[in-house]
């Protein structure tokens, strides 16, 4: 199994600042075939459920704000928010498509400073 | 916008089966995957298997073979996740989300998830 880890695995930042996650894989989720890294974010609220934010490492999904931004290739990544918001306050997984089994970071806690 | 909503809260006994189903309103499966995902409280996400309807076999992660089955019924749009032999320590958050799929995909193709239903409570407690 590809094992995820994310740090920190807890972050405060103060409002308008940048955050950035890691997540790095026990392997390259980069696909020889297409030159894809087969690479999630999701954010999660207190009683939601997750919600995605970047497919394919750095492709925002539809009505995600463009302060979240996703880079990185192989086996190690990130999550950028350039200028935390309020609402930004979750915790954020990423996850790996490369492979069955799908496996998922153990999650990091965003909170504001 | 396609929406799944889930089955409400189940309360079983240690040994027993939970069935938990996952309607897409407003929508068919189309090409997509559907996926199962639990969460224990207060702790990360672990996935449980997942099925592309147009190819009809479902992939399970290892540590849930032959205590799960994941099933569709076409004709409403509704999928199935039935855990038995449950223990305590399958407490949990379960979750449905449709899993899209790279062009190139295949049964064995895993995707990424969106949109998730919001979640269905399963408590195993004797």
């Amino acid at each position: 199994d590809i094992v995820m880890t994310q740090s920190p695995d807890s972050l405060a930042v103060s409002l308008g600042e940048r955050a950035t996650i890691n997540c790095k894989s026990s392997q390259s989720v980069l696909s020889d075939l297409d030159n894809k890294d087969y690479l999630a974010w999701y954010q999660q609220k207190p009683g939601q459920p997750p919600k995605l934010l970047i497919y394919w490492a750095f492709t925002r999904q539809p009505g995600v704000p463009d302060r979240f931004s996703g880079g990185g290739s192989g086996t190690d990544f990130t999550l950028t928010i350039s200028s935390l918001q309020a609402e930004d306050v979750a915790v954020y997984f990423c996850q790996q498509y490369y492979t069955i089994p799908i496996t998922f970071g153990q999650g990091t806690r965003l909170e504001i400073k | 916008q396609v929406q799944l909503v889930q089955s409400g809260a189940e309360v079983k006994k240690p040994g027993s089966s939970v069935k938990v189903s996952c309607r897409t309103a407003g929508g068919t499966f189309g090409s997509d995957g559907i996926t199962w995902v639990r969460q224990a409280p207060g702790q990360g996400l672990e996935w449980l298997g997942g099925v592309i309807p147009i190819f009809g076999t479902p992939n399970y992660a290892q540590k849930f073979q032959g205590r799960v089955t994941i099933t569709t019924d076409e004709s409403t749009a509704t999928a199935f996740m039935e855990l038995s032999n449950l223990k305590s320590e399958d407490t949990a958050l379960y979750y449905c989300a449709r899993m899209l799929l790279p062009p190139s995909m295949t049964p064995l193709t895993p995707g990424w998830f969106h949109p998730w239903g919001q979640g269905t409570l399963v408590t195993v407690s004797s």
